[in-house]
């Protein structure tokens, strides 16, 4: 099993480009979120699935949308970037580990907008 | 708003010594209480806490929660250079819908 999967692992992008983070999980888990880390600052959620078909917004959501392509994959997509959203971006599925349910997280995506 | 404050935010020890980590946390529909370790990548899992007053232990490392005082501590004994990471608590906040809230995470520095 792979886990957690994120493309791109880093990208730079200028003011204004959109682009789309990929996220897939073969864990066969129902649930999958969209976390943010900046220094200092924790992990953010941004949007958050329950379910395929299902979405939510988090605690940060502005300049973000998502969309639960299916039950393996959940893409976070920012139109029009600015420099606020450089950051680390990790994408979570949720699922039972032997120490109790968790969430799983993928590797991140470090994303520079100049 | 959901709160989780973790102190303190950075330690620094020596290899061999034992460090108590804690959070505190006020958020609503509270579920139960994840651990996580952070080195230079994504966090990985430690601990689930659900009940109060029983201790999980996973070799060197404990936590115990108190929902009554509304807190949680990680203890780690005899530390090793490998444990220098970041340390972060979330309290499951979400209800039925599991969402973790996390705090800002206590900075642990292993000395030699």
């Amino acid at each position: 099993n792979a886990g957690v999967t994120q493309t791109p692992k880093f990208q730079v992008l200028k003011t204004g480009q959109s682009m789309t983070l990929q996220c897939a999980q073969d864990m066969n888990h129902n649930s999958m979120y969209w976390y943010r880390q900046d220094p200092g600052m924790g992990l953010r959620l941004i949007y958050y699935s329950a379910s395929e078909g299902t979405t939510d917004k988090g605690e940060v959501p502005n300049g973000y949308n998502v969309s639960r392509l299916n039950k393996r994959e959940f893409s976070l997509r920012l139109e029009s970037a600015a420099p606020s959203q450089t950051s680390v971006y990790f994408c979570a599925s949720r699922g039972l580990a032997p120490l109790g349910e968790t969430q799983y997280f993928g590797p991140g995506t470090r994303l520079l907008v100049l | 708003e959901d709160k989780v404050v973790q102190s303190p935010l950075s330690l620094v020890v020596h290899e061999g010594d034992t460090v108590t980590l804690n959070c505190s946390y006020e958020v609503t529909n509270f579920r139960s209480l994840l651990w996580y370790k952070q080195e230079k990548k994504a966090p990985t899992f430690l601990f689930m806490l659900t009940s109060s007053g029983i201790e999980k232990k996973s070799g060197r490392l404990s936590s115990i929660l108190d929902k009554k005082e509304l807190f949680s501590i990680l203890n780690i004994t005899a530390t090793q250079t490998g444990d220098s990471a970041i340390y972060l608590c979330a309290p499951n906040s979400g209800g039925s819908n599991y969402k973790l809230t996390f705090g800002k995470g206590t900075l642990l520095t292993v000395n030699p």
